[in-house]
């Protein structure tokens, strides 16, 4: 079956430490997104990549990074830059430029710092 | 003012009522729009998209787009408690070369019975 596979899928993170969220499909799409969600708000967008070896920051950018080494990879890391890392973390994809905008949802990841 | 806007709600409808979901955008030149539903958890899925003004029906669920007024609804028909969840409106914007999506903070919706 097609689809996004982030993992973990709950993850507990000290202060101070770096963390790597998965972010791996399988639908041979173009472009790839992170999202972070806090509890009652909408999504916001912290890294996107319309292709390999290219990714812009989004609105959120500042205490996070990515590479995109490979088209069906978006891996994401939380740095201990970002203040305030509790969150839910959604990675999507859609087919690419010049497509409707559609995007596919991983079942995403929930971090927690203790 | 935010780029997409919506009424964090909660909104509450009792079962076999029409629901109505409401956004608004900022972008005159948005040609894409969407409806996602959220359960508490789980990720957002796909549940409309429009892209030309009027009305698109699907099963209960029907979009309305006016782009003159930068006003996107959602109505669900004959309710039910299964539709109780978050409903996230989303416009795909194209900034410096690159489309992404910018979700609003979406409306929390219970249906009782």
């Amino acid at each position: 079956d097609g689809g996004i596979t982030q993992s973990p899928k709950y993850l507990f993170r000290k202060e101070g430490q770096n963390v790597t969220l998965s972010c791996e499909q399988n639908l041979n799409h173009d472009a790839m997104y992170w999202y972070r969600q806090d509890p009652g708000q909408g999504l916001r967008l912290i890294y996107y990549s319309q292709i390999v070896n290219d990714f812009q920051k989004g609105d959120i950018a500042e205490g996070y990074s990515v590479s995109r080494e490979k088209k069906e990879s978006f891996p994401l890391t939380v740095t201990s830059a970002q203040k305030n890392p509790t969150a839910f973390y959604l990675c999507a994809s859609s087919i690419g430029w010049g497509n409707t905008g559609e995007l596919f949802f991983g079942e995403g990841s929930r971090l927690t710092v203790l | 003012q935010k780029e997409v806007e919506q009424n964090s709600g909660p909104l509450s409808v009792p079962e076999g009522a029409i629901a109505s979901l409401n956004c608004t955008y900022s972008d005159r030149v948005s040609q894409s729009f969407f409806w996602y539903r959220q359960y508490s958890g789980k990720s957002p899925e796909l549940i409309m998209s429009i892209y030309s003004n009027g009305d698109k029906e699907d099963g209960r669920f029907t979009a309305q787009l006016n782009k003159a007024s930068q006003y996107v609804s959602l109505l669900i028909r004959d309710s039910q408690p299964s539709d109780s969840a978050t409903y996230l409106c989303a416009v795909k914007l194209v900034r410096q070369g690159a489309q992404k999506l910018v979700f609003g903070q979406g409306t929390r919706l219970t249906i009782n019975p």
